[in-house]
Parts: C-alpha cells; sequence; structure tokens
C-alpha cells in the first residue's frame, strides 16, 4: 500500500497524559500536513512540513501541541497535558510540490486514515 | 470565520438519478477547489479538482461547475450508486500561497437510497 498511514488509528486516554501520533506519506511527496477533524466540522489546518521545515502553524495548535518531521520523511504530532477539548480525529495529509516547465502546479493532498483521539 | 461553506448538511437522492452538492466560498483569492469523499472512521478521498481558470472539470460520474463571479461551485454525480453514500467535503486554496493549506466546508451528507 502507497498510501498515507497513520498510527494508531485509536486513542484513549486520560486527561493530563501526553499522546504521540505518527503518519508516514507518500513516499516521494515533500509537503505533510496535519488537520483535525471534530464531529460535524470539516478537517481544519494545523501545521505543515515542506521536507523537514515547519512552515506555518495555525492558531488552533497551542503550545501544548508540537509537531516534527525530522528527516522529511514521517511526522510526529504529540499533545502535552490532554484535555477533553483535543478530543477529534487527527488527520495527516501529503503532496508533492512540484514545477512543471516554470510553472508551479496545482498540487493534490490525499490524506490518511486518521487517529481518533478520546480524551477522557 | 467559515471562509467555505456547505449549506446543506444532508441530501437524499434515488439511486440512477443525479445528486447536486454545492459550496459557496467568501474569499475571493481561492483559486483552486477540491471535493472530497469521507467514509466513517476513513480519511477523507480526493474526487476532483478545478482550477479557477476553468468553469467544468469532469471525471467520469463527477463534474465540478465553477462560478467565480458567484464564488459558488458544485459537484454533480450522475447517475448516484448507493456507494456514493459519504459525506462531501468541498475544499479551497488560496492564491498565491506558496503553503497549501486547504480551507474545508462542514460537509454534506449525501444517502443515495436505491
Amino acid at each position: 500500500d502507497t498510501g498515507v498511514s497513520q498510527n494508531p488509528r485509536h486513542k484513549i486516554t486520560k486527561r493530563g497524559q501526553n499522546v504521540t501520533f505518527r503518519c508516514d506519506p507518500i513516499s516521494e511527496h515533500n509537503r505533510l500536513y496535519w488537520y483535525r477533524q471534530t464531529l460535524g466540522q470539516g478537517p481544519e489546518f494545523l501545521t505543515y512540513f515542506q521536507n523537514e521545515a515547519q512552515l506555518e502553524k495555525s492558531r488552533l495548535l497551542s503550545d501544548r501541541f508540537s509537531a516534527e518531521r525530522p528527516k522529511g520523511s514521517f511526522s510526529t504530532l504529540e499533545i502535552q497535558r490532554t484535555e477533553q477539548g483535543d478530543s477529534a480525529m487527527y488527520l495527516c495529509a501529503s503532496s508533492l510540490r512540484g514545477i512543471l516547465a516554470g510553472v508551479t502546479y496545482q498540487e493534490t493532498q490525499y490524506f490518511g486514515p486518521g487517529t481518533r483521539l478520546l480524551v477522557l | 470565520d467559515q471562509q467555505v461553506k456547505q449549506n446543506s448538511p444532508s441530501l437524499s437522492v434515488q439511486e440512477g438519478r443525479i445528486s447536486i452538492l454545492n459550496c459557496d466560498y467568501t474569499n475571493s483569492m481561492f483559486d483552486y477547489f477540491l471535493w472530497y469523499k469521507k467514509y466513517p472512521a476513513e480519511g477523507p478521498t480526493f474526487l476532483i479538482s478545478i482550477s479557477s481558470i476553468k468553469d467544468k472539470n469532469e471525471d467520469g460520474r463527477f463534474t465540478v461547475f465553477l462560478n467565480k463571479s458567484a464564488k459558488h461551485l458544485s459537484l454533480h454525480i450522475v447517475p448516484s450508486q448507493p456507494g456514493d453514500s459519504a459525506v462531501y467535503f468541498c475544499a479551497a486554496k488560496s492564491r498565491g500561497s506558496t503553503l497549501g493549506r486547504l480551507y474545508f466546508g462542514r460537509g454534506t451528507q449525501l444517502t443515495v437510497w436505491p
């Protein structure tokens, strides 16, 4: 399977605990995104990497959240001191930023299956 | 502030008929639009996209129409099949942004009944 993979698929934790999620993008993709989706809402942008550089963070990403992509391949999203409001589906997406004939072309983001987090 | 809006939370269509899902946006800087389909407990699956330089894009049973002056796009599915039952999300990307973040609507639950 060459799609985006995420682990774990489900996580139940107690309030105050730390959790870490992993995302493995499509192998040749240089861009990686994290989104969060709560019930009845569309995915909301959290942060974005181009290769190993974290280039944008949403204001939704409080200082309890940290994301890394150490070698420009897989990424981890850590939530410290979890709160009940952190309960959501955490989605990872990847895309390939490219230039064709001197023009940057529009890229499509491909999503993984998500990690469902429940904070008790 | 919801920059991409899907005002119909649900749509029910008979198998074989046309499904039309609508999406409105407020940001005139959006220049690339995508539709994703999502089944329960899965991530969104890319369906079809359209650039703002076009007003229509087709892929098999799926056609997306873009009306820039009205800041409106729609997804047509013809003919609809029971397997199309899912939540459909409209998403948009801003022109000139090298960052690529997508702005999503809240989704429309499509149910196709036999």
